[in-house]
């Protein structure tokens, strides 16, 4: 089955800087990535999602760039605010025999500070 | 239009003690998951139901029965619980088997088990 890795686990920047969060995938044949953040105590919540058609999304500050050939994918956050202080989660969805299937990495908690 | 609702919100159980967990959603979708929500595990699939009659073994479905009552209702049931299963269950739906649609959750439902 599809197997997702997700680095850093945890990742701590200064009020406005870059975030980078980074995924790889093992199954070649996944064609949906979508990214959750998870505030303390809530549930995860779609924040940006991209299929395989395409290598690059936007909306606002948040960006998610994907590289089918290498098998990975990453979140992208400019000019970080304190609010964006979170776990987030990426997954994937794998080929059509388990297409019913997302498949979580294992977070990383992103911190945000002044 | 209230998404994913889950029920209760918190429960505290005796090992050996029986529960089911209940979940129901309104936007028509037809596949709903079960997740458990581990300090540093990220989510774990436990059982899902790509359709209304059908129900699949996730990553982790040892000590767990799901039923999917119907289109709208996937309840998960503990049927003798463990201190290992204190958790924080998700419950989720998505539009299609097929289609890349975004897994949207419920609250969540944290248990714990003395």
């Amino acid at each position: 089955g599809e197997n997702v890795e997700q680095h850093p686990s945890t990742l701590s920047v200064q009020e406005g800087d870059s975030a980078v969060i980074k995924c790889t995938y093992s199954d070649s044949a996944s064609n949906y990535f979508p990214w959750y953040k998870q505030e303390l105590g809530k549930r995860p919540q779609l924040i940006i999602d991209i299929r395989s058609n395409v290598g690059e999304k936007k909306d606002q500050r948040i960006a998610v760039t994907l590289n089918k050939t290498a098998k990975h994918f990453s979140l992208h956050i400019t000019e970080t605010q304190p609010e964006d202080s979170a776990v987030y989660f990426c997954a994937a969805i794998g080929r059509a025999g388990t297409a019913s299937k997302l498949t979580f990495g294992t977070g990383t908690r992103l911190q945000v500070t002044l | 239009n209230a998404g994913v609702t889950q029920t209760p919100k918190f429960q505290v159980l005796k090992t050996g003690q029986s529960m089911t967990l209940q979940c129901a959603q309104d936007m028509n979708h037809n596949s709903m998951y079960w997740y458990r929500q581990d300090p540093g595990m990220g989510l774990r699939l436990i059982y899902y139901s790509a359709s209304e009659g059908t129900t699949d073994k996730g990553e982790v479905p040892n000590g767990y029965n799901v039923s999917r009552l119907n289109k709208r209702e996937f309840s998960l049931r503990l049927e003798s619980a463990a201190p290992s299963q204190t958790s924080v269950y998700f419950c989720a739906s998505r539009a299609g088997t097929g289609s890349n649609s975004p897994l949207h959750f419920g609250n969540g439902t944290r248990l714990t088990v003395t």
